[in-house]
């Protein structure tokens, strides 16, 4: 069974720096058609992509938050880490990391999601 | 990036009705589309990659179609489980994006 899950603090004060960890079981993070993704989705808003990365070390980045996002793995620990520097209340969200298939075209697809992890940025 | 417009953003709906939810890319994508269902407090779920394939253990009420930089979404027959926000996501080129949402309520 594959499963995802997230992990990391409910709280951060503005201009602190969040570390999200999601620990991934029942698929192999060498695997290179198979990658984990960062998504999140703000309350009462739509989803949004964040950050990807592969077995190859293939990262990718939103565009938006490409200056304060950086994506990693330990695969020994099956763990992704997502960091997300300078936090403003605006970045407030549950976040939600994804497993992420590819398939021979390149095409990808997020399957299945963690449960998710809401994050406040609050003084 | 690629815009993903869906329509409409939401919609109400009663049992038993067809449903069609449109997302136009602002550019090319090929078939380089998905589709997802959100519940409140769930995990979005996968119901079509590439268009038009279904993802194994979802119904067969859902179907994709569409190619290039129009696609839709078609629930046959909305069932109460049903209601809930979908969205489709392009993977042409990163960024990925995702559209806006459509929110299916009951009628």
């Amino acid at each position: 069974q594959v499963t995802l899950k997230e992990s990391g603090p409910v709280l951060v004060k503005p201009t602190e720096t969040l570390t999200l960890t999601c620990t991934v079981s029942g698929f192999s993070l060498n695997n290179p058609r198979v990658g984990v993704s960062w998504i999140r989705q703000p309350p009462g808003k739509a989803l949004q992509w964040l950050a990807h990365i592969f077995s190859n070390d293939e990262k990718s980045y939103s565009t938006s938050l490409i200056n304060r996002l950086t994506i990693s793995k330990d695969t020994s620990k099956s763990h992704v880490v997502l960091t997300v520097t300078n936090m403003d209340p605006v970045d407030t969200a549950t976040y939600y990391c994804a497993r992420i298939l590819r398939d021979a075209y390149n095409r990808d697809w997020f399957d299945p999601w963690g449960q998710g992890t809401l994050v406040t940025v609050s003084s | 990036d690629i815009q993903m417009t869906q329509s409409p953003s939401s919609l109400s709906a009663s049992v038993g009705d067809r449903v069609t939810i449109t997302c136009r890319a602002s550019q090319y994508i090929s078939t380089y589309l998905n589709w997802y269902q959100h519940k409140p407090g769930k995990a979005p779920k996968l119901l079509i990659y590439a268009a038009s394939s279904l993802q194994s253990g979802v119904p067969s009420k859902f179907s994709g179609s569409g190619s290039g930089a129009d696609f839709t979404l078609t629930i046959s027959s909305l069932q109460p489980e049903d209601f809930a926000t979908y969205y489709c996501q392009q993977s042409y080129s990163t960024p990925l994006t995702f559209g806006g949402g459509t929110k299916v309520e009951i009628k």
